[in-house]
């Protein structure tokens, strides 16, 4: 079974805050998602990426950077943390192949205060 | 403008009740389509995935169709079991080269005894 993991289920943070939400997948996956999630709105793309070292941005990629020094971690970092950045946060994998299925994790549900 | 519309928003049925979910698409090149099934505060998992040559795809008690030329789809979930209490996401791939997706902002099914 695929397993992708988030570092946390519940964070809260103050505005200003450097922020770090962790994502790991053990399935050996290229590709690799942050999305968000907001009442009335569905997910929308934060950023990707396609290999280590790689990133591309997504939809909504301001306020929001991305790392992925190994191939099996993706990490998206809030610089500095703002109230309209509460949300849910969703990580996502899938193989090589465009159009595959992507698994997603269970979710980080960040509040900023 | 690509676009996933999917209808009722909230739907309440009786357990072992029929019922279907309906997904409408302008997103154009179309790749595939997939359903997810979301539980309360956890991440989506797929359903199915289905191109634009396959026209119903079974999963257990789900079944989804597929309208290539009207653009739509539809979710039919048997017998109906508390379990299925759920959001259940529509999302449609719109390029054959990458792993963009469009997604609808679900339908909240809630099965009560």
């Amino acid at each position: 079974d695929v397993k992708v993991t988030q570092s946390s289920r519940y964070l809260v943070k103050r505005t200003g805050e450097k922020v770090f939400l962790e994502c790991v997948q053990d399935m050996d996956h290229e590709n690799m998602f942050w999305y968000r999630q907001d009442p009335g709105l569905g997910l929308r793309l934060i950023y990707f990426s396609y290999d280590v070292k790689m990133k591309e941005k997504g939809d909504i990629p301001e306020g929001y950077s991305v790392s992925r020094e190994k191939k099996e971690r993706f990490s998206l970092i809030l610089e500095s943390a703002s109230t309209n950045q509460t949300s849910m946060y969703l990580c996502a994998s899938s193989p090589g192949l465009a159009g595959g299925e992507q698994y997603f994790g269970p979710g980080t549900r960040l509040t900023v205060t | 403008k690509n676009q996933v519309e999917q209808s009722p928003q909230s739907l309440i049925i009786l357990e072992g009740k029929n019922c279907t979910l309906q997904c409408n698409y302008t997103v154009s090149p179309f790749s595939n389509l997939r359903w997810y099934k979301q539980d309360t505060g956890r991440g989506p998992v797929s359903l199915t995935i289905m191109t634009f040559s396959e026209n119903t795809k079974s999963n257990g008690r789900y079944t989804a169709t597929l309208d290539a030329d009207t653009k739509q789809s539809s979710l039919h979930i048997t017998a109906s079991q508390l379990s299925d209490s759920a959001s259940y996401i529509c999302v449609v791939s719109a390029d054959y080269n990458t792993d963009k997706l469009i997604f609808g902002t679900g339908t909240r099914l809630q099965v009560f005894p």
